[in-house]
């Protein structure tokens, strides 16, 4: 499974853009990205899965360029509600057996108003 | 999507004893896996949990300390034994169906005194 390196915490302002950076470098072929959002006491919450290029759902999008080493979660005009840890996520989820997840240590967002 | 249950929420224990978590999906998936968040901690995989047969689990999770059943498509447990402070976690059981990705359960609070 790819290793995932993300910043630890981010710290923004509500109304604005929040971007966070991935760094996978072993990505696989067969890998898809996938992030998850976890509030305090709550399990993680899918957000958005690609393999290539953009991918965009009414929550987030997510820009995956060409070599697919790195990938890049965008939230657009965040609130309050939407601190929370952020994790990014590498691995074959297509195949029905041994979909396991390895959960880095994940990015810290704290939207101050 | 599916709706996953956890009981219970939150549980506070002698060390020494054991705690049985259970696990119910709304919908028959194909997957089920049980994970644990220590404090502050990311999430680590502990088994996945195979329908009529024995859990598969992660390096450094052992059977007799983590038991784990899943009689049917929708139901799950898992068993912490022989509780000692360390724990003290909060434990998750996800869900996937085929080729799809995972959905997590609320979470279980486990302290340990």
């Amino acid at each position: 499974l790819a290793k995932t390196t993300q910043p630890i915490s981010m710290d923004s302002y509500e109304g604005q853009e929040v971007n966070i950076t991935c760094s996978h470098n072993n990505i696989a072929t067969n890998d898809y990205i996938t992030w998850y959002q976890q509030f305090p006491s709550q399990g993680p919450r899918f957000i958005i899965q690609g393999y290539k290029t953009k991918v965009t759902n009414e929550v987030a999008s997510l820009f995956i360029p060409a070599d697919r080493k790195s990938s890049t979660l965008s939230l657009p005009r965040v609130s309050l509600s939407d601190t929370a840890v952020y994790y990014c996520l590498v691995g074959d989820q297509i195949k029905a057996a041994g979909n396991k997840l390895t959960f880095g240590g994940g990015t810290r967002v704290l939207v101050k108003p | 999507s599916a709706v996953i249950s956890q009981k219970p929420s939150r549980d506070i224990c002698q060390r020494g004893t054991s705690l049985t978590i259970q696990c119910q999906v709304d919908s028959q998936v194909t997957m089920m896996f049980w994970y644990r968040q220590q404090p502050g901690q990311s999430l680590t995989l502990i088994a996945t949990a195979n329908q009529g047969s024995e859990a598969t689990y992660e390096s450094g999770f052992v059977i007799d300390k983590f038991p784990i059943s899943r009689p049917n498509l929708t139901f799950s447990t898992l068993t912490v034994s022989n509780l000692s402070p360390e724990d003290s976690s909060i434990y998750l059981c996800s869900v996937a169906f085929a080729s799809e990705t995972q959905y997590f359960g609320p979470g279980t609070r486990l302290l340990v005194l």
